[in-house]
């Protein structure tokens, strides 16, 4: 059982828009900074979002990170085949002292 | 260009020890807080640990899962980053990923990470 809640899978279509979900409590989300990650099949996985809304050099704007109070959400648009993947939300949990994932999302494109 | 590889995976019987590296490149390995995450196989992501940087009292935080069995150490004079892992259990199957965290407190997110070694604790 994961500390932050993700949705198992969600789907749509080429060129469509998905939103993926992660939930967490005000030791972590709630006051701490949300990263997000991309793991395509077999790879390590990718930093695409920091600092709750921030893309790392490279990184398309097709990706985008929100948050609001203990729940932050990824943001896909212009949907595509090669972003079929795994995503993973990350925060540091203050009541833990520890690095924490959401269980990870599975995307894919139809 | 940034590089992580790690190295010292393979094939442990349950109780023993085996000892992982982290080597870097493309950085000033002493300036940054270095993480571990494993994956067991068909799983999500599992955060293991990290190590600050001396400027930052080169504090260590372990998850609950592997505190007081796995130790995380490094060797800034050879970029290395170590994982040391005691009393391994067979739920600690997984793919360890060394990486490198953008913030100081492990708070914002890991930039690079290695390409992965498989661990496999099996009798």
């Amino acid at each position: 059982q994961s500390v932050l809640t993700q949705p198992p899978s969600v789907s749509a279509a080429p060129g469509q828009k998905v939103t993926i979900s992660c939930s967490g409590v005000s030791s972590n989300i709630g006051n701490n900074y949300v990263s997000w990650y991309q793991q395509l099949p077999g790879t390590a996985p990718k930093l695409l979002i920091y600092d709750n809304n921030e893309r790392p050099s490279g990184i398309p704007d097709r990706f985008s990170g929100s948050k609001s109070g203990t729940s932050a959400t990824l943001g896909i648009t212009g949907l595509q085949t090669g972003d079929e993947a795994d995503y993973y939300c990350e925060t540091w949990d203050t009541s833990l002292s520890a690095g924490v994932f959401g269980g990870g999302t599975k995307l894919t494109v139809l | 260009e940034v590089q992580l590889v790690e190295s010292g995976g393979g094939l442990v019987q349950p109780g023993r020890s085996l000892r992982l590296s982290c080597t870097v490149s493309g950085f000033t390995f002493g300036d940054f807080t270095m993480s571990w995450v494993r994956q067991a196989p068909g799983k999500g992501l599992e955060w293991v640990g990290l190590i600050r940087s001396k400027t930052y009292g080169g504090v260590i935080q372990y998850a609950a899962s592997v505190k007081g069995r796995f130790t995380i150490s490094r060797d800034d004079s050879k970029s290395i980053a170590y994982l040391q892992m005691n009393t391994l259990k067979t739920e600690d199957t997984a793919v360890y990923y060394c990486t490198r965290e953008k913030g100081t407190y492990g708070d914002r997110g890991s930039d690079h990470w290695g390409q992965g070694t498989l661990v496999t604790v099996s009798s």
